[in-house]
């Protein structure tokens, strides 16, 4: 079974928009949850991560929104810009040696 | 190499044959994971070396799966006896610590085709 859910699927935004990109998670016991970014061709490359003692972490133009009450957490890429086209996967882990849970993936695609 | 480096990066065999795919870490980094990735899916956990020992395994999918790890660096997962549905990218990411917190860095995967 999936232990993260993410939606949606897809993205279109258009240049200079907000890409918001949702994750839900079922076991308590997860206290890490990074998000990668993934380009064709390419290895996911870790973009932000967050641990659930905070609510919310920014680095640039990405934000991670945390709720822990309703175990759901989120990627917010404000100002879009086409060069964000790619794969974003959302993850949790827990315990002492990283092994991820990942989500599905959500691919976005920036318009000019 | 400055990042994690897998070959082949791409392979296709028939079905029944035994496939190699090899991993090389960053060097230092203790910790090593296969993950598989399957056309528009995450990425699936498949197991989990600290130096050489592997004490996660349970994201193999069959006893059809193997994997090794020497020095401490190198890789290699096997697929004996290979079926359609091992069609996917398969995945390395080496971390500098143990822990969560590590950041993975990824490689670029070995796609592998079964005809």
């Amino acid at each position: 079974q999936q232990q993260v859910k993410q939606s949606p699927q897809s993205l279109i935004v258009q240049k200079g928009g907000i890409s918001i990109i949702n994750c839900a998670y079922e076991n308590t016991a997860f206290d890490y949850f990074p998000w990668y970014q993934q380009f064709p061709g390419k290895g996911p490359a870790l973009l932000i991560a967050i641990r659930p003692d905070v609510s919310e972490k920014k680095e640039g133009r990405f934000t991670i929104s945390f709720n822990k009450s309703a175990k759901q957490f989120s990627l917010h890429i404000m100002d879009s810009q086409p060069g964000d086209s790619a794969t974003y996967f959302c993850a949790a882990s827990m315990g002492s040696w990283g092994k991820f849970q990942f989500g599905a993936g959500t691919q976005v695609v920036v318009t000019p | 190499g400055a990042g994690v480096s897998q070959s082949p990066s791409n392979k296709v065999t028939e079905k029944g044959k035994d496939v190699e795919l090899r991993c090389d870490p960053i060097s230092g980094h203790t910790a090593l994971y296969w993950y598989r990735q399957s056309l528009g899916q995450g990425l699936e956990f498949l197991i989990y070396f600290q130096g050489n020992s592997a004490p996660d395994k349970s994201g193999l999918p069959s006893d059809r799966f193997s994997a090794e790890r020497t020095g401490g660096s190198v890789s290699t997962l096997t697929i004996q006896r290979t079926q359609q549905e091992d069609s996917a990218v398969y995945l390395c990411a080496s971390s500098l610590v143990q822990g969560a917190t590590g950041e993975l860095f990824f490689g670029e995967g070995s796609r592998l085709t079964v005809l």
